[in-house]
């Protein structure tokens, strides 16, 4: 079964350092991936999906992650925080055939201390 | 465009009783999934339905259980709800192969 890991439940970074959340998948077959955000009492937002076309992925808001297949990651970065980030983010992952549901990790909190 | 959208918003209900949740999808979305989400156990999936069919199914027990009408919208229901049924509900939808867009939710409290 597919899954996804992300490591560190809370991600603390300063305004305007660089924002790193780590997503780690496990699938034998490089799988469709995304990045949502999540507001507080609110549902969740696309910020960027990898479908097998450019391994760089840019998405809203200045996120982009890198799918990198040798080490299974997809690992979402920001180059300056901004204290609008301040959210939860979701690494989620599915399978090629598309008729399978979002699987999700668990989240990262993340804080932008001023 | 419409997005996704759930109603209602809020909901109290008390031990042993029923809820009935709805969701919209997007227009021409046939594929709506619902999803439960706690501090503790985070975003966990409930089912899916496609063209009024139930297609895929999480590991909940039977008192939760959903429909999918034929203009695609879809309803979940909890029947005796216990404490630990207090969460958010997101539903989900999107084209077949595609990202999921996702309602509000509808946070449900149990008491």
């Amino acid at each position: 079964a597919q899954s996804v890991t992300q490591l560190g439940s809370h991600v603390s970074v300063s305004e305007g350092a660089l924002v790193l959340l780590r997503c780690n998948y496990s699938s034998s077959v490089p799988p469709y991936l995304f990045w949502y955000v999540q507001y507080p009492n609110q549902g969740l937002q696309l910020l960027l999906k990898y479908t097998s076309a450019a391994t760089l992925v840019k998405g809203i808001n200045g996120f982009e992650a890198e799918f990198k297949k040798s080490e299974t990651s997809f690992h979402l970065t920001k180059p300056s925080a901004h204290m609008s980030d301040a959210a939860e983010y979701f690494c989620a992952v599915m399978g090629l055939s598309g008729n399978t549901p979002l699987v999700f990790g668990k989240g990262t909190r993340l804080s932008v201390i001023a | 465009k419409a997005g996704v959208t759930q109603t209602p918003r809020y909901l109290i209900k008390t031990r042993g009783q029923q809820v009935t949740l709805s969701c919209s999808p997007i227009s021409g979305h046939r594929s709506v999934s619902w999803y439960q989400q706690t501090p503790g156990q985070g975003l966990q999936f409930l089912f899916e339905y496609f063209s009024e069919t139930q297609r895929n199914k999480g590991n909940f027990p039977g008192r939760f259980s959903g429909r999918q009408f034929s203009n695609s919208r879809s309803e979940m229901n909890v029947s005796t709800l216990e404490l630990g049924d207090s969460a958010l509900y997101l539903c989900a939808s999107r084209r077949e192969g595609t990202e999921a867009f996702f309602g509000q939710g509808t946070r449900l409290t149990v008491v």
